[in-house]
């Protein structure tokens, strides 16, 4: 029982490249969410999923597409990456209203 | 504009101590309400949380006091241990946000031996 995992684990990208982040639960929750940590900022919401096949934009889903691919998996895009997006990226996944959340992508883009 | 706020960045306790995280929330349909804990490198982890009908809720050395009228919660961890440091997250939310959470932005607690 793997609870989040999240690849990768690290990534730099260059200004206007892009990549998905891979998230999978596998406690059977419908809702998953993405978030980002930025210093003094918390943990801000980019996108949720309530259930299998809806998606819904969070506080900060600028610049970023996501897919519910099954209920286990819920991946974030970012099409052309901008230096403001260098975060930390946190998965999470519900039953309720606790939230399990993975480890996060460390991603940094110059 | 900012729903859930940690006014303080940092504490600092000795161990032994009772360390006080506070969190304020200026909407007053919240219903439900949840620390996190977050090592560095890690993901946050649920800590203990409370439901607006209460205004206690208590396990092991964690405490969660809820002040509706004031729109204040706290986080008491008696006694305090040095494996406690770590950043705490206050978190809100309502039924009719379909579980989204709201977070403040973190108090980071050290607990020096």
């Amino acid at each position: 029982n793997a609870g989040v995992t999240q690849t990768p684990k690290f990534q730099v990208l260059k200004t206007g490249q892009s990549m998905t982040l891979q998230c999978a639960q596998d406690m059977n929750h419908n809702s998953m969410y993405w978030y980002r940590q930025d210093p003094g900022m918390g943990l801000r919401l980019i996108y949720y999923s309530a259930s299998e096949g809806t998606t819904d934009k969070g506080e900060v889903p600028n610049g970023y597409n996501v897919s519910r691919l099954n209920k286990r998996e819920f991946s974030l895009r970012l099409e052309s990456a901008a230096p403001s997006q260098t975060s930390v990226y946190f998965c999470a996944s519900s039953a309720s209203y606790e939230q399990y959340f993975g480890p996060g992508t460390r991603l940094t883009v110059t | 504009d900012q729903q859930v706020k940690q006014n303080s960045p940092s504490l600092s306790v000795q161990e032994g101590r009772i360390s006080i995280l506070n969190c304020d929330y200026t909407n007053s349909m919240f219903d439900y309400f949840l620390w996190y804990k977050k090592y560095p490198a890690e993901g946050p982890t649920f800590l203990i949380s409370i439901s607006s009908i209460k205004d206690k809720n208590e396990d092991g050395r964690f405490t969660v006091f809820l002040n509706k009228s004031a729109k204040h919660l706290s986080l008491h961890i008696v006694p305090s241990q040095p494996g406690d440091s770590a950043v705490y997250f206050c978190a809100a939310s309502n039924d009719n946000q379909g579980g989204k959470l709201i977070f403040g932005q973190g108090t980071e607690l050290s607990v020096k031996p």
